[in-house]
């Protein structure tokens, strides 16, 4: 069955590293969204990409980053992980642009020290 | 104001009765809502979604919309304890927004528990 899975599941990493985070989708979706969810302010957009080398701000992009060299994944790197990044990550894709249903991975909760 | 809102609740309600779940949202040019359920700890799963005024059903859910007031809601009949979640109301942005038209806008979500 298709799906999207998220890795790593969960991870706890220090104050200025480094991190990605990664997802796979195996729909050949063309859409690929970030989002991270925080108590009192629900699921915001991070970034997103609506095809292979597309990728596009959400509104809460500062100090995160993504690439799109195939159709099935859309990692997500942190430069520099802040307290301020500590949530639970989810990541979605969609068929295309005029499609209506994102469907969202498992979710990866990041704990920053 | 948000583009979209939910109360957050929690809404308690008795195990069989009808649950009703409210959004409203700012965009008057949006064209399709979704309902998404969220078990704690879980990830957002489709519940619904509508673009026409009107009802639709599927199953112990209906949603409703009402575009002339910018209004939409789930509601939930004969509910069950296995109903407890948050759900999450998303809004497409309307086609003006272009490259982002793609997009969903999330509320907060409404917490709502089903008491045995």
């Amino acid at each position: 069955d298709a799906e999207i899975t998220q890795s790593p599941r969960h991870k706890i990493t220090e104050t200025g590293r480094q991190v990605t985070l990664a997802c796979h989708q195996t729909w050949n979706h063309n859409n690929m969204f970030w989002y991270r969810q925080d108590l009192g302010h629900g699921l915001r957009l991070i970034h997103y990409s609506y095809g292979v080398q597309d990728t596009n701000k959400g509104e809460v992009s500062d100090g995160y980053s993504v690439s799109r060299s195939n159709t099935e994944d859309l990692p997500l790197t942190l430069e520099s992980a802040a307290s301020s990044q500590t949530s639970v990550y989810f990541c979605a894709s969609s068929e295309w642009t005029g499609a209506d249903t994102q469907y969202f991975g498992p979710g990866t909760r990041l704990t920053v020290l | 104001q948000k583009e979209v809102e939910q109360n957050s609740g929690p809404l308690s309600v008795p195990e069989g009765a009808i649950a009703s779940l409210n959004c409203t949202y700012s965009d008057r040019g949006s064209q399709s809502f979704f309902w998404y359920r969220q078990y704690s700890g879980k990830s957002p799963e489709l519940i619904m979604f509508i673009y026409s005024n009107g009802d639709k059903e599927d199953g112990r859910f209906t949603a409703q919309l009402n575009k002339a007031s910018q209004y939409v809601s789930l509601l939930i009949r004969d509910s069950q304890p296995s109903d407890s979640a948050t759900y999450l109301c998303a809004v497409r942005r309307p086609l003006r927004y272009g490259g982002s038209q793609g997009n969903l806008i999330f509320g907060k979500g409404t917490k709502l528990s089903v008491k045995p």
